[in-house]
């Protein structure tokens, strides 16, 4: 069954700390994002790759890093974890084949920033 | 920039009324579109899409969508709404026209509330 697996579901993390939250796809998709939710707002792409070992930044990039070393595995970074970081985080995948594709998401993790 | 709209943040509907949630949409051509749905603590599971032809699609869990070019429009329907359907409902579409990518943009939800 296709899923996309997301690691930790949850995680209080300290000001200025390194967080990193891993996904993992079992879909072969060669597309995998990574979005935030805020509370009361959509999402928003904070980065994404179409192939393993390249990254593309989103619309929300700045104080986020991320990694694709296979096709099967995602990591979002906060490097330095702030405050406004505070959110719930989506990745999803989705297989090639432009905008019909509705990419799959995996339950999120919900992070907290003190 | 293609965009979305969801004018409603929060609907309230009674157990076995009807349901329509709104969707406007700012694209260049004729898109694909989403519908999302967000049960309490989850991940997004897709309701339904729409590929251009056919204006009305059925989804899941007996919800439809009509699409309508000259509205600019893809509104979310339900006949009779069951206490399982209380959920934050996202409509989206293609960030880019053209290329490769599933990347969406998506509105910012609507939160449906189900009272008995």
């Amino acid at each position: 069954e296709a899923a996309v697996t997301q690691s930790p579901r949850s995680k209080v993390a300290v000001t200025g700390g390194k967080v990193t939250l891993s996904c993992h796809q079992t879909n072969n998709h060669d597309y995998m994002y990574w979005y935030r939710q805020d509370t009361g707002h959509g999402l928003r792409l904070i980065h994404y790759s179409y192939v393993a070992d390249s990254t593309e930044k989103g619309d929300i990039p700045d104080g986020y890093k991320a990694s694709r070393p296979s096709q099967e595995n995602f990591s979002l970074i906060l490097e330095l974890a702030s405050l406004s970081q505070t959110a719930v985080y989506f990745c999803a995948s989705s297989g090639q084949g432009g905008g019909n594709q509705a990419p799959l998401f995996g339950e999120g993790t919900r992070l907290s920033v003190l | 920039a293609q965009s979305v709209t969801q004018p409603d943040a929060r609907v309230t509907v009674s157990e076995g009324a009807s349901l329509q949630l709104r969707c406007k949409y700012s694209y260049f051509g004729t898109p694909y579109l989403f519908w999302y749905v967000q049960y309490p603590r989850q991940g997004l599971q897709l309701l339904l899409k729409y590929y251009p032809g056919d204006p009305v699609v059925q989804g899941v869990n007996g919800f439809e969508a009509e699409f309508s070019k000259s509205n600019s429009s893809f509104h979310l329907r339900k006949a009779s709404v069951h206490w399982s359907d209380w959920a934050v409902y996202f409509c989206a579409v293609p960030t880019n026209t053209g290329g490769l990518s599933g990347k969406l943009t998506f509105g910012e939800g609507t939160q449906v509330t189900v009272i008995s």
